[in-house]
């Protein structure tokens, strides 16, 4: 087991630009669940991949978009940036939905 | 909609003491897992603990013990003989249990150990 790792680890970004954060989860896990973490706040679900499909969603814009891959790599893709998207991405990855889930340690976004 | 109240944004405990954090949440469904997650400065989110709803007896793991109180919807994290690794950030979170990747978090508790 590698565990998760997500990358970058810090990220500065413009107001309006796009952004693509990347999580690599162990072999083998099908499911990988992403949430935003503002500064001194819990994180928030922002939405789960099941085998390649979106499998629930939290509150969050459709500017927020993912990809999960059959390498067991995904992506947490942030449309027309805002502001008030500066926080702490996390990935969390499973074998299955019900099982318990591995956090990586996240990517800090500050948009400028 | 559920909900998870943690309301001490900061304790503090002295080294080999005992400290117990609290939390509350809502729920109008029987059955649902309940955790506890600390979060070190690495940022990474681990599992201290988790309890099954149907389950009456509260769950142990070592020098973390719960007291979860199904009818007044409580779920609080009892550390004994605190160390002091065990500074950290602490989350109570709450999952139906077909989807335990679908959490929903606390505010969060700071716990300071001092030496």
């Amino acid at each position: 087991e590698t565990g998760v790792t997500q990358s970058p680890t810090h990220l500065i970004k413009t107001r309006g630009q796009q952004v693509t954060l990347r999580c690599s989860s162990q072999s083998g896990h099908n499911t990988v669940s992403w949430y935003q973490q503002a500064l001194g706040q819990g994180p928030q679900f922002i939405f789960q991949y099941y085998r390649e499909e979106e499998n629930g969603r939290g509150n969050f814009p459709p500017r927020f978009s993912g990809l999960q891959f059959p390498n067991y790599s995904s992506e947490l893709n942030v449309n027309a940036l805002e502001l008030d998207d500066s926080a702490l991405y996390l990935c969390a990855s499973s074998l299955e939905i019900g099982y318990g889930y591995t956090f990586g340690s996240g990517t800090r976004l500050t948009v400028v | 909609a559920q909900t998870v109240t943690q309301s001490q944004p900061e304790m503090s405990v002295q080294e080999a003491e005992t400290v117990t954090l609290s939390c509350t949440y809502d729920t109008s469904e029987s059955d649902y897992y309940l955790f506890w997650y600390k979060q070190p400065p690495s940022r990474q989110m681990i599992l201290v603990i988790r309890q099954e709803a149907y389950k009456q007896q509260n769950a142990t793991e070592n020098r973390f013990s719960v007291n979860f109180q199904k009818a007044a919807k409580s779920f609080s994290l009892k550390i004994s003989d605190s160390q002091l690794g065990d500074a950290a950030m602490y989350f109570c979170a709450y999952s139906r249990p077909g989807n335990t990747g679908k959490l929903i978090f606390g505010q969060g508790t700071t716990l300071q150990v001092k030496p």
